[in-house]
């Protein structure tokens, strides 16, 4: 079984400013990860995703997560938040193969101030 | 292409009432996913299914019902509600090999149960 740690529920931090989302996971087999990110009143939409290769992923708006495997972790990280970054965040983790199913992290909510 | 869609957006029962959410997506996609998200607990899963006609339990799935007729829907039923299924309901798809195919998220169904 595969489970998700976000021990941060809430992180604020001024606007140009880095910020960094932590997430832990843990399983006895190889998975895939994801970070998903939620605007207020939306469905939750697909930030990146780590699969296999390179333990770099980016993504489209300056947001980048490192697969650590001797750290079993995938924090998320932003050199220079906006106010539009403002969401809730959640961390996810797939068994690589024999399941459908997600594990979601608790979600950390970035409220970015001015 | 309106991608997954939720009915209704909100709604509030009575205890012991019942009603059916219905998820419709246009993107022919073979897996469809239920969660509820609960404050500081993030996504569960409720039920999920792998094609038309299928369906299966997930992490918590007592108190509901599903059906997968078409392909295209996947409805969630209560069939007596209780004030401990006030949530937001979430639907979601996926092509096939979850994990590698991400999920598409709708916009959620806010419910209360008094």
């Amino acid at each position: 079984a595969q489970s998700v740690t976000q021990l941060d529920s809430q992180v604020p931090v001024f606007e140009e400013a880095p910020v960094e989302l932590r997430c832990n996971y843990s399983s006895s087999v190889s998975v895939y990860l994801f970070w998903y990110v939620q605007y207020p009143n939306q469905g939750l939409q697909l930030l990146l995703k780590y699969l296999s290769g390179s333990t770099l992923v980016e993504s489209i708006n300056g947001f980048e997560a490192e697969f650590n495997k001797s750290q079993t972790s995938f924090h998320l990280r932003k050199p220079s938040v906006h106010i539009s970054d403002t969401a809730e965040y959640f961390c996810a983790v797939i068994a690589n193969s024999g399941t459908y199913k997600y594990i979601f992290g608790t979600g950390t909510r970035l409220k970015v101030l001015a | 292409n309106a991608g997954v869609t939720q009915t209704p957006k909100f709604r509030v029962l009575k205890t012991g009432q019942s009603m059916t959410l219905l998820c419709a997506q246009d993107m022919n996609h073979e897996y469809m996913y239920w969660y509820r998200q609960d404050p500081g607990m993030g996504l569960r899963l409720i039920h999920y299914s792998v094609g038309e006609g299928t369906t299966a339990k997930g992490e918590v799935p007592d108190g509901y019902n599903v059906s997968r007729l078409k392909k295209q829907n996947f409805l969630l039923g209560l069939e007596s509600a209780a004030p401990s299924q006030t949530s937001v309901y979430f639907c979601a798809s996926s092509y096939e090999l979850p994990g590698i195919n991400e999920q598409f998220f709708g916009p959620g169904t806010r419910l209360t149960v008094l």
